[in-house]
């Protein structure tokens, strides 16, 4: 099966600072790669998502980035604000399989 | 529009005892995911369901979890005899279809088994 492994597990910076969270994986079959954030309470809700067809994505402050080679996926978020306060998941899944693998979770807090 | 809903939102039952978790999808979704989140802990893949299909129910963790859903929709998980080490949040998500991979989380159920 799939491994997904996350780091850091807590992380906290400055308001306008950058955040970079990492994950890693073992299954090469693995090709889509989605970010989630999860509010206290709340479900998770995706944020971004890259495919293995693509080695960067961005929307606005988030980039997502995947280096298929090494089997490593980023997610960067820029000039961070405390809204930004969360856990983060991230997972990996092959287009035909059914599963999604999550990682561990990072409880960012960005602070004032 | 309205997205996936779940019910009781918290539960707390006696060691021993059986719970019902419901879920709601996404009006139109034919995926539906159950997670189980554990506190400090990532998401665990427990079944999922497309369709018609039979579904994958390769992470169910013991015998005593089974989960159905009816007429293409509504999903009850059932967990029997339930221990203490079965407290966690249990999640569900719904998404268009298989192969669609965007998915919609419930706000999940928080079962505590005393």
């Amino acid at each position: 099966g799939e491994n997904v492994e996350q780091h850091p597990s807590t992380l906290s910076v400055q308001e306008g600072d950058s955040a970079v969270i990492k994950c890693t994986y073992s299954d090469s079959a693995s090709n889509y790669f989605p970010w989630y954030k999860q509010e206290l309470g709340k479900g998770p809700q995706l944020i971004i998502d890259i495919r293995s067809n693509v080695g960067e994505k961005k929307d606005q402050r988030i980039a997502v980035t995947l280096n298929k080679t090494a089997k490593h996926f980023s997610l960067h978020i820029t000039e961070t604000q405390p809204e930004d306060s969360a856990v983060y998941f991230c997972a990996a899944k092959k287009v035909a399989g059914n599963q999604f693998y999550f990682g561990t979770g990072t409880s960012l807090t960005v602070i004032p | 529009g309205a997205g996936v809903s779940q019910s009781p939102s918290n539960k707390v039952t006696e060691k021993g005892k059986d719970v019902e978790l419901r879920c709601d999808p996404i009006s139109g979704h034919t995926a539906l995911y159950w997670y189980r989140q554990s506190l400090g802990q990532g998401l665990e893949f427990l079944i999922y369901f497309q369709g018609n299909s039979a579904p994958d129910k390769s992470g169910l963790p013991s015998d005593r979890f089974s989960a159905e859903r009816t007429g293409g929709s509504v999903s009850t998980l059932t967990i029997q005899r339930t221990q203490q080490e079965d407290s966690a949040v249990y999640l569900c998500a719904s998404s268009l279809q298989r192969g669609e991979e965007t998915q919609y989380f419930g706000p999940g159920t928080r079962l505590l088994v005393l």
